[in-house]
């Protein structure tokens, strides 16, 4: 049972390079969320999707753009990087908005 | 929108002594309270949640919660803790609308 997975696990961008963060979850969730992790600003939220074929923005939607693919899938893009991007992104699923969120294990994005 | 005050950045206690992380969120109406504790390097773990019923809830690892409407807020609790509880801990809020929203995070730090 892989839960919600993931990738990159590490990636090193050039400001002004595009990337797209993956994030597939197996457990027919309905909720997917982004968030980025931030030394003493906690985890907030970018993106996230309270189904399929809706996205709705969060606290720091500006300079990201997401997909929700389909039911598994939640991609987020960042198109044109920014040394202020730099952060540990979170992916998360949730059956329903009063249950836990399950959260991947992160991808370590550095922007130089 | 709802929003999550964690007013303590930092928290020491002694192993063996008890344990209040304050919480203290703001929503017009009842909401949907978590705590997560993230170890080191590793992601997050939900450790109870309430959402409607007892306002005192039990959740893993003898941490406990109890939600109070009248001071807004939903303090996580312990008698007596470990060298291993040391960890941040995040509390969150849900508004109904699949928006969750985490506080900033309290580390905790236990001494010998």
């Amino acid at each position: 049972n892989a839960g919600v997975t993931q990738t990159p696990k590490f990636q090193v961008l050039k400001t002004g390079q595009s990337m797209t963060l993956q994030c597939a979850q197996d457990m027919n969730h309905n909720s997917m969320y982004w968030y980025r992790q931030d030394p003493g600003m906690g985890l907030r939220l970018i993106y996230y999707s309270a189904s399929e074929g809706t996205t709705d923005k969060g606290e720091v939607p500006n300079g990201y753009n997401v997909s929700r693919l389909n039911k598994r899938e939640f991609s987020l893009r960042l198109e044109s990087a920014a040394p202020s991007q730099t952060s540990v992104y979170f992916c998360a699923s949730s059956d329903r908005d009063n249950s836990p969120l399950h959260f991947g294990n992160g991808t370590r994005l550095t922007v130089t | 929108a709802q929003s999550v005050t964690q007013p303590d950045i930092h928290i020491t206690v002694s192993e063996g002594a008890s344990l209040e992380l304050r919480c203290n969120y703001s929503y017009g109406a009842t909401p949907y309270l978590f705590w997560y504790v993230q170890s080191p390097g590793q992601g997050l773990q939900l450790l109870l949640k309430y959402f409607s019923g007892d306002t005192l809830v039990q959740g893993i690892k003898g941490f406990e919660a109890e939600f109070k409407r009248s001071q807004s807020s939903f303090n996580l609790r312990k008698p007596s803790v470990h060298w291993s509880d040391a960890a941040e801990y995040f509390c969150a809020v849900g508004a109904g609308d699949d928006k969750i929203i985490f506080g900033k995070g309290t580390r905790l730090h236990i001494l010998p």
